[in-house]
């Protein structure tokens, strides 16, 4: 496999279920990144990760639990969402330099997204 | 934060005509993406562009940091052009690249 996988690539689950949303990098990339784009909004940045540390929280609720257990993978974890949590959860990886500032090596790759549906 | 606003918000063409996308952004930045996003859902990067202009095949970018805009030139476009074109943006300085996205072009090409 190459680039970003996440699965799965559908979900329907109720507001009580627990589920979780796996990403995998095979990059090499240091850097990971939860978003979620709703229908006829901007995607929304909701978690980053840089070498398995959280350096975002973007006021995401306690609902959305992230989980990095090491650089190359990424875990969403959900309980009793909401109807309004409905949307395209997407994933990204990028390789961060050290300097602070962007350059072109910090290109965010994304996975093909998980679809994901509340009842 | 930044504000990033694209125009046009939809766009209709037809297979071979040229277009223009165009991207403002509020602030000074030190990143810009331009990225087309398939009906699939499926996001690629298209270009790293925070300033100056360039070509990849069909497709051209020119960002103008001082006047806040970048163009995405599209040219004998094709109906697997056809999707939603993001522009995302960051200020940079911090330590992870957090960008933010516009609002997005929605192409079709038809045949």
């Amino acid at each position: 496999e190459t680039g970003v996988t996440q699965t799965p690539r559908h979900l329907v689950m109720g507001m009580t279920n627990k589920k979780s949303l796996k990403c995998e990098q095979h990059l090499g990339h240091n850097a990971m990144y939860w978003y979620k784009q709703s229908a006829k909004k901007p995607l929304e940045l909701m978690f980053v990760y840089n070498f398995k540390e959280q350096t975002e929280n973007n006021s995401v609720p306690s609902r959305f639990s992230p989980e990095c257990p090491n650089s190359s993978h990424l875990f969403l974890h959900l309980h009793t969402l909401q109807p309004e949590d409905s949307a395209l959860y997407l994933c990204a990886s990028s390789q961060e330099g050290t300097g602070g500032f962007p350059s072109s090596t910090d290109t965010q790759y994304f996975g093909p997204g998980t679809r994901l549906t509340v009842l | 934060g930044i504000q990033v606003e694209q125009s046009p918000p939809d766009l209709i063409l037809q297979e071979g005509a040229n277009s223009t996308l165009r991207c403002n952004f509020s602030d000074s930045v030190n990143n810009l993406q331009w990225f087309h996003q398939n009906p699939w859902g499926q996001l690629i990067n298209l270009f790293y562009i925070p300033s100056g202009t360039k070509q990849n095949g069909r497709l051209s970018a020119t960002t103008v940091a001082t006047e806040r805009y970048s163009l995405l030139y599209i040219s004998s476009s094709q109906t697997t052009d056809s999707g939603v074109y993001f522009c995302a943006v960051e200020k940079g300085g911090g330590a992870t690249n957090k960008l933010i996205f516009g609002t997005g072009t929605l192409l079709a090409v038809q045949p």
